[in-house]
């Protein structure tokens, strides 16, 4: 059974500094892993999506990493803004003809003016 | 990127009686769509799969006559609390991949439901 586990579990930071959410998955066979956001009491916006056979993307001050034979994943957020304070969660998908997503419990993150 | 809409994003009712979710896709056709339900500070849970024209597939412990699952079109998919508890308050999100190359998901606003 997959499990995801996001670490910290919450982030407080200065604005402007550069940070890195983690992730790790316990099994390495996933079809794509993504990193979304979530508000409190919202929804989930997605951030970056990685394909399995990807290493890395990158959207704005947003860089996503996949190491998937390690079952490792980094989300890089570079000069930090109060507007990024929100959950940020990491989800994979297994393989197979399914949409199956295994979620962590996220990392909550807070950047302070 | 595409859009699913949820409604409505917050609902009280009492006990005993049922209430119904709608979750839509506006921009894009959805053969599956995803019901997820979420406790304080926890992760993201997968309660069922809907499939349009066919029976929902739900997760294990998961009670399908209490959690009704309709999908009924490609672009709609409804999930109905039936005689609602206050252990049923929680936040639901529904999700639906936009293709099935891409398989990126998306997810609606969510809804409060909170049994009284």
């Amino acid at each position: 059974k997959q499990e995801v586990t996001q670490i910290p579990a919450a982030l407080s930071v200065p604005e402007g500094e550069n940070l890195v959410l983690n992730c790790s998955f316990t099994d390495s066979a996933i079809y794509n892993l993504q990193w979304f956001r979530q508000d409190p009491g919202k929804g989930l916006t997605s951030l970056l999506l990685i394909q399995s056979s990807q290493r890395e993307q990158t959207s704005g001050r947003l860089n996503a990493s996949l190491d998937k034979s390690s079952g490792r994943s980094t989300l890089y957020i570079a000069a930090s803004q109060p507007g990024d304070s929100a959950t940020y969660l990491c989800a994979v998908r297994g393989g197979g003809s399914n949409y199956k997503l295994t979620f962590g419990k996220g990392t909550l993150l807070t950047v302070n003016p | 990127g595409a859009v699913v809409s949820q409604h409505p994003s917050w609902v009280i009712c009492k006990s005993g009686t049922s209430v119904k979710i709608e979750c839509r896709s506006l921009d894009f056709q959805a053969t599956t769509m995803f019901w997820y339900r979420q406790f304080p500070k926890q992760s993201l849970m997968l309660m069922a799969t809907s499939n349009e024209g066919s029976k929902a597939t739900y997760e294990q412990g998961v009670e399908k006559d209490k959690f009704l699952i309709n999908h009924a079109s490609l672009t709609l998919s409804t999930l109905t609390v039936t005689s609602a508890h206050p252990e049923d308050s929680s936040f639901y999100i529904c999700s639906a991949p936009r293709d099935s190359s891409n398989t990126e998901a998306f997810f609606g606003q969510g809804t409060r439901l909170t049994v009284v």
